[in-house]
């Protein structure tokens, strides 16, 4: 079966990073570059950015730039968005998606909730 | 870096058409996508371009490019297409095909009322 796996929700303290995880399965996971979207409570969807699963080569959001690193494991299909320096603002829904013209596959997202 | 700006919220009668807008500068170079989202689900992509619909979409949605303007219609709109929905595109490229310098843009969303 085709899909994007994601726990389910993490909670954060301000000043913390969170490391969420996409574990892809059902297709050849090197063959498609993976984006990570968030959603904030009642608001739109913003581009994170994206990895290539085969080289690992990263391209980031410029808001996110400095705090994002978005990595992969080959060995079991991951790939992982680690977010520091946490703040309440950052309280969102985090997705996986994979493609490159049209985003095909989403994961069902982790909530990231950041709160004292 | 460019933006894509979406009309907040539009309606259409049961089994009219509709046609949902998606405007922005990059969209004279590259195609957008459209995603719809229900409530309290992960954004299903419903069209790409102008002429990818993705297996398992119904064939009430297309959609078309014209200059700086991407739309989304639904033909014959159905109870079921109430959500909302959202315009992607790249942003601006080094035209690497390998992952880097390439950067991606949504737009703010059009929540779809069917009547």
């Amino acid at each position: 079966q085709v899909q994007l796996v994601q726990p389910g929700s993490e909670v954060k303290k301000p000043g913390a990073s969170v490391k969420a995880s996409c574990k892809a399965s059902g297709y050849t996971f090197t063959s498609y570059f993976m984006h990570w979207v968030r959603q904030a409570p009642g608001q739109g969807l913003e581009w994170m950015g994206i990895i290539n699963p085969s080289s690992g080569r990263t391209t980031y959001a410029q808001r996110f730039q400095g705090r994002v690193t978005m990595t992969r494991d080959t060995s079991t299909s991951t790939v992982y968005m680690e977010l520091s320096s946490l703040r309440s603002e950052d309280t969102a829904i985090y997705y996986c998606a994979r493609g490159w013209g049209g985003f095909d596959l989403w994961g069902r997202g982790t909530l990231v909730t950041v709160s004292s | 870096s460019s933006e894509l700006t979406q009309d907040p919220a539009v309606s259409v009668a049961l089994g009219q058409t509709v046609r949902i807008t998606c405007q922005g500068d990059n969209l004279r170079k590259y195609y957008a996508s459209w995603y719809q989202q229900k409530p309290g689900q992960a954004p299903v992509l419903v069209f790409h371009g102008t002429s990818n619909r993705p297996s398992g979409i119904p064939d009430r949605f297309s959609g078309s490019s014209s200059g700086n303007t991407a739309s989304l219609t639904i033909t014959g709109a159905q109870a079921e297409d109430e959500a909302d929905y959202y315009c992607d595109s790249r942003d601006s490229s080094d035209e690497s095909r390998d992952g880097s310098g390439n950067y991606w843009v949504f737009g703010g969303g059009t929540k779809l009322t069917v009547l």
